[in-house]
C-alpha cells in the first residue's frame, strides 16, 4: 500500500524558511517521479514542484522559482521541499504526491494527507 | 501557461442521476488530462488518467472522454458518497495546471 506522510509544516513569519518532508513507503521510491502540490485555504489545487525518479530533473512553478528547492533522499525514502523567503501567499496545505507509472516527470496518482504552512506575522 | 476551465462550478444532483463535468483547455493538450476527486477534509484521489483510463479501484460509474481541448468526466448513477469537488489537471506542458474545481452536492 502506497503511503505518503508529510511533516514540517507550521507557522512562520514572512521572509522565514521551512523544510517540508514526505516519508514514502509501499513502492520503489527511486522508480517514481514525485511532486508537491498546494492548496490555499478554501481554494483550488496549485502545482508547486516536481522531481524525476533519478533526482536529476527538477521543475518549479514560477511563483516559487528561486525560493523553493525540491530534493529527495533515497536512503530515507523521503522527499523534501526547502522553502525560503516565505510570503503570505505561500500559506496553504502542502501535499506530497507520487507520480504515475512511466516518464521522467509524470502527474500524481497517490497523494499524502498534507502539511499546513501558515505564513503570518 | 495552459488554462483549464471547468463547467459548471457547482452542481446539485439527486442520487442515481447522471453527472457531466466539462473541462476545456486553452490550447490542445492531446490526452494529457486527468481527473481527481477531493472529498471534504481529504486529499485528492485520482479517478481518470490520460483522459479516459480508469485508475485502479475506481468504480465503473466514473468515465472520462475527450481529446485536444475538450474533456468530460461522467458519473453514471450518482451515489451519496460521490459528494466532492472534482478537478481536471493537465500534464501536457509545464507549469502543470488544474481546473478551478466543480463541487457536486447531493440533494
Amino acid at each position: 500500500e502506497v503511503q505518503l506522510l508529510e511533516s514540517g509544516g507550521g507557522l512562520v513569519q514572512p521572509g522565514g524558511s521551512l523544510r517540508l518532508s514526505c516519508a514514502a513507503s509501499g513502492f520503489t521510491f527511486s522508480s517514481y517521479a514525485m511532486s508537491w502540490v498546494r492548496q490555499a485555504p478554501g481554494k483550488g489545487l496549485e502545482w508547486v514542484s516536481a522531481i524525476s525518479g533519478s533526482g536529476g530533473s527538477t521543475y518549479y512553478a514560477d511563483s516559487v522559482k528561486g525560493r523553493f528547492t525540491i530534493s529527495r533522499d533515497y536512503s530515507k525514502n523521503t522527499l523534501y521541499l526547502q522553502m525560503n523567503s516565505l510570503r503570505a501567499d505561500d500559506t496553504a496545505l502542502y501535499y506530497c504526491a507520487k507520480g504515475m507509472v512511466g516518464g521522467v516527470i509524470v502527474p500524481p496518482d497517490y497523494w499524502g494527507q498534507g502539511t499546513l504552512v501558515t505564513v503570518s506575522s | 501557461e495552459i488554462v483549464l476551465t471547468q463547467s459548471p462550478d457547482f452542481q446539485s444532483v439527486t442520487p442515481k442521476e447522471k453527472v457531466t463535468i466539462t473541462c476545456r483547455a486553452s490550447q490542445s493538450i492531446g490526452s494529457n488530462l486527468h481527473w481527481y476527486q477531493q472529498k471534504p477534509d481529504q486529499s485528492p484521489k485520482l479517478l481518470i488518467q490520460y483522459a479516459s483510463q480508469s485508475f485502479s479501484g475506481v468504480p465503473s460509474r466514473f468515465t472520462g472522454s475527450g481529446y485536444g481541448t475538450e474533456f468530460t468526466l461522467t458519473i453514471n448513477s450518482l451515489e451519496a458518497e460521490d459528494a466532492a469537488t472534482y478537478y481536471c489537471h493537465q500534464s501536457s506542458s509545464l507549469p502543470w495546471t488544474f481546473g478551478q474545481g466543480t463541487k457536486v452536492e447531493i440533494k
